[in-house]
């Protein structure tokens, strides 16, 4: 399996546009979280999915942030009108299981956004 | 909610000397422990995953040892080397959310 794949890796864009960011999970992982990275704030979830449905979203900051996963493979995070402060790294992470041995999170690369 | 630390922030070790990299948490409900490595401008890359019924795992030249009563993990690298220079981030699951230290950014000179 090629990992979690993420795209675009960069992403430039002016204040008040829509960004979308794209997520392909390892496939069979039940488990898919949205993170962002920031070096004021470290690492924060934003949402996480099991088996396509989003069972906590009490991370995404404001309305403006959205995300789905309209089916095992495939997820977006999406953030509409982008601000200059939604700049940050987010990740996209899978993992097979919540516990146990097959607990291990995967990350992919990231996707450095750039609001201006 | 879960607090996680990381001490000390950064670390430079000559090459050869083996590294010590802590991780407090303060809740010690934890299901797992998950050590990272991450290359400046890239993802995160697993190290090693520590199940909380486990006091320990090793993979090759790293060993991780979890003491979870007293909110404790430490990862050891033995015989560092150049390529280990990188931020060593440590994560706790609990309450299906994975929580993140700041993370150590070690250099090992060459």
């Amino acid at each position: 399996d090629a990992g979690v794949i993420q795209s675009p890796r960069h992403e430039v864009t002016e204040m008040g546009q829509e960004v979308t960011l794209r997520c392909k999970p390892i496939s069979g992982h039940d488990y898919l979280f949205w993170y962002r990275q920031t070096m004021m704030r470290g690492l924060e979830l934003l949402i996480y999915f099991n088996n396509n449905v989003p069972i906590d979203d009490s991370g995404m900051p404001e309305d403006r942030f959205s995300a789905k996963m309209p089916n095992a493979s495939f997820s977006t995070l999406k953030i509409q009108p982008s601000e200059p402060r939604d700049s940050a790294v987010y990740f996209c992470a899978s993992s097979l299981s919540w516990t146990g041995e097959k607990a291990e999170a995967f990350f992919g690369q990231g996707t450095r956004l750039t609001v201006v | 909610k879960q607090e996680v630390t990381q001490i000390p922030a950064a670390l430079s070790v000559p090459e050869g000397e083996n590294l010590v990299l802590n991780c407090s948490f303060t809740d010690s409900a934890i299901y797992n422990l998950q050590w990272f490595r991450q290359d400046p401008g890239k993802g995160l890359t697993s190290l090693l995953l520590i199940q909380s019924s486990q006091r320990e795992q090793t993979s090759g030249r790293l060993n991780a040892s979890l003491d979870k009563s007293s909110g404790r993990s430490t990862l050891y690298i033995a015989a560092s080397q150049p390529g280990d220079s990188a931020t060593y981030l440590c994560a706790v699951s609990n309450d299906y959310k994975l929580s993140f230290g700041a993370g150590t950014t070690v250099t090992v000179r060459a």
